[in-house]
């Protein structure tokens, strides 16, 4: 079975820097897909980033990017110019490419953020 | 769309009682599932269905039932409320065409069982 590991439970960052949060995993598979997640103070989970496994580019949305190592089973997160709304948990998820498989989740860093 | 829509918000269960939490969306998504999320353990996977009538077990499916008899609901059913069963409960949807969609949750039932 897959599983996600997040080895951050809190990370914290100033206004307007830069922080990375960590993402490991365990497959066999070779063409899945991984995801971040936010979850602010509403609870409401809100996708942040999404990688294919087949694609060798790091995907990036605004001002969030992932360093994605295939070989070293590794997906961080990146978050560039961090704002306040960015304070948030962050959850890791990873999705197998074959058949309707779930969301496998781990268990997420708390991200604050200090003016 | 509404899309994923979870009633009630919160409930306060005594142990022993039974209730159902509503999960219904809009997107004629085939795939819909259950987690609960507890503090320090992520999200989890309790039940989840590629389609009506189609139903399989996740990881911790104990203590919850659910069917599928429509593509918009699936309903969660506590049989008898333990207070291990406290927790945030999520509903989530998506196309069953290909495993990197987005998957689309509700806004989440707080549960507390005493």
């Amino acid at each position: 079975a897959q599983t996600v590991t997040q080895s951050q439970p809190e990370m914290s960052v100033q206004e307007a820097e830069t922080v990375t949060l960590s993402c490991t995993y365990d497959t066999s598979e070779s063409d899945y897909y991984l995801f971040w997640y936010k979850q602010p103070p509403s609870r409401q989970m809100i996708l942040v980033i999404r990688q294919e496994a087949y694609k060798q580019q790091n995907a990036t949305e605004n001002r969030f990017s992932v360093n994605f190592q295939k070989a070293a089973k590794s997906f961080s997160l990146k978050i560039s110019d961090s704002q306040l709304g960015d304070a948030a948990m962050y959850f890791c998820a990873y999705r197998s490419a074959s058949g309707n498989t779930p969301l496998v989740f781990g268990k997420g860093t708390r991200l604050s953020v200090i003016a | 769309n509404a899309g994923v829509t979870q009633t009630p918000k919160f409930q306060v269960l005594k142990t022993g009682q039974s209730m159902t939490l509503q999960c219904a969306q809009d997107m004629n998504h085939e795939y819909m599932s259950w987690y609960r999320q507890d503090p320090g353990m992520g999200l989890r996977l309790i039940h989840y269905s590629v389609g009506a009538g189609i139903t399989d077990q996740g990881e911790v499916p104990n203590g919850y039932n659910v069917s599928r008899s429509t593509t918009e609901d699936f309903p969660l059913r506590l049989l008898s409320a333990a207070p291990s069963q406290t927790s945030v409960y999520f509903c989530a949807s998506k196309s069953r065409r290909l495993a990197g969609y987005e998957q689309y949750f509700g806004p989440g039932t707080r549960l507390t069982v005493t």
